[in-house]
């Protein structure tokens, strides 16, 4: 909802431009990570996962990178579109634990 | 299918009142969990169920209580709220515990402890 969105950084991006949204992770025996996206109002919807073992996975119009190196994971969406204004977050998952989640970017999309 | 429901959406309660929070799906899934969201922080688990007659604490437990008699069902109980409780509370399903299975999200109750 609105209120959980208040205090997260914002992406601005003009539509049809690509976005890049970020997020740090800090257990380094995660070894498996998902990028979920929350439109307003609604529950948290899965994008697109990606093991340790890999560095880059793709989807439709959305591509994931992950650098082990420095805990670092990016959700790169290719030209954007209005439907992609959501709050966008990660969740990192160690073997035999708890998920943990981001708190997340918002992405706003201009026209 | 209707996935995952939750009822109600929005809810005010005052200190100490007690309530239920539903949770309901319909696709045969047999882990089921709560989270919380409150502004600037992740989701946070709350208590969580991998089959019907099973369940057990997450990360922030205190002041709920969960039940799972059927596989359908997994409400939260507030016992006593307080207005740190307040929050948008999440129920989640997946097939198994397994990680990798994809987890459905409910549409969110929002509620507010005065």
């Amino acid at each position: 909802g609105e209120s959980v969105g208040l205090h997260l950084p914002t992406l601005s991006v003009q539509e049809g431009d690509n976005s890049i949204i970020n997020c740090a992770y800090s257990n380094s025996a995660s070894d498996y990570f998902i990028w979920y996206k929350q439109e307003s109002g609604k529950g948290p919807q899965f994008i697109i996962d990606i093991r340790s073992n890999m560095d880059k996975r793709q989807g439709q119009r959305v591509t994931v990178l992950l650098n082990k190196t420095v805990k670092h994971l990016s959700l790169q969406i290719a030209a954007t579109q209005p439907g992609d204004s959501a709050v966008y977050f990660c969740a990192e998952i160690p073997y035999g634990q708890n998920f943990v989640f981001g708190p997340g970017t918002r992405l706003s999309v201009l026209p | 299918n209707a996935g995952v429901t939750q009822t109600p959406k929005f809810q005010v309660l005052k200190t100490g009142q007690s309530m239920t929070l539903q949770c309901a799906q319909d696709m045969n899934h047999e882990y089921m969990s709560w989270y919380r969201q409150d502004p600037g922080m992740g989701l946070r688990l709350i208590h969580y169920s991998v089959g019907a007659g099973i369940t057990d604490q997450g990360e922030v437990p205190n002041g709920y209580n969960v039940s799972r008699s059927t596989t359908e069902d997994f409400p939260l109980r507030l016992l006593s709220a307080a207005p740190s409780q307040t929050s948008v509370y999440f129920c989640a399903s997946s097939y198994s515990n397994r990680r990798t299975d994809t987890q459905y999200f409910g549409p969110g109750t929002r509620l507010t402890v005065l």
